[in-house]
């Protein structure tokens, strides 16, 4: 089946520091990935697009310039969160759609601020 | 903007029984798919469905894309310890997902 791997799993960094997560798709090209964020016991919340070659899109609500989003290949997508405060502390998930429309995510990143 | 009521939220059964977990929406979806998660990790994908009124099994799972495309089931027979975790449901519209809420599933031994 297809593979999305998305790293580092567990990250602790410190107020004020960004941390950037990576999300690749293993074993076919992706010119879409998605990212998500999901808070404890609730369900995944789009974040953005993103969409190789070109600037991502965001949903409503969230800060494009807190969250960096780059799609430099068909392979990679990563995200950069500026600036973490303790409120970004969550878990982010990645996924990437092969054809037909079946989405495969990521493991998830456990980001702690602290 | 769409939505996705999942239920049930929770469900505590008995090792050998059958689950059966739904969503609904009053929206028009291209793709629905079925997802369990267990913590820490990402949602892992169980079954797509692309038609409506389509059927489709894998192993122990069987769902079914609702014929008005705005609701689907997921039954799971003979229930394990190790399909506990959440499941979730998803539409797919346009390129983009919305899920619903999930359904956490806890199996007794």
């Amino acid at each position: 089946g297809a593979v999305v791997s998305q790293h580092p799993s567990r990250v602790i960094c410190k107020s004020g520091t960004s941390v950037k997560i990576e999300c690749r798709s293993l074993d076919f090209q992706a010119t879409t990935m998605f990212w998500y964020r999901q808070f404890p016991k609730q369900s995944l919340m789009l974040m953005a697009t993103s969409n190789e070659g070109s600037k991502a899109t965001y949903e409503q609500g969230v800060e494009k310039d807190k969250f960096l989003i780059n799609h430099a290949s068909l392979t990679l997508s990563t995200l950069t969160v500026t600036s973490a405060h303790p409120e970004d502390s969550s878990f982010y998930i990645c996924s990437a759609n092969r054809e037909l429309g079946e989405a495969f995510f990521g493991q998830g990143t456990r980001l702690t601020v602290v | 903007g769409q939505q996705l009521n999942q239920s049930p939220q929770s469900m505590f059964i008995q090792e050998g029984e059958d689950v059966s977990m739904n969503c609904t929406s009053s929206s028009i979806f291209n793709t629905w798919l079925w997802y369990k998660q267990d913590p820490g990790e990402g949602p892992v994908l169980l079954i797509a469905l692309y038609k409506a009124g389509e059927l489709t099994s894998n192993g122990r799972l069987t769902a079914q894309f609702g014929i008005t495309r705005k609701d689907s089931f997921l039954n799971i027979s003979a229930s394990i310890p190790s399909d506990v975790g959440i499941y979730f449901c998803a539409g797919e519209y346009g390129n983009k997902l919305v899920f619903g809420a999930g359904t956490i599933l806890r199996v007794k031994s």
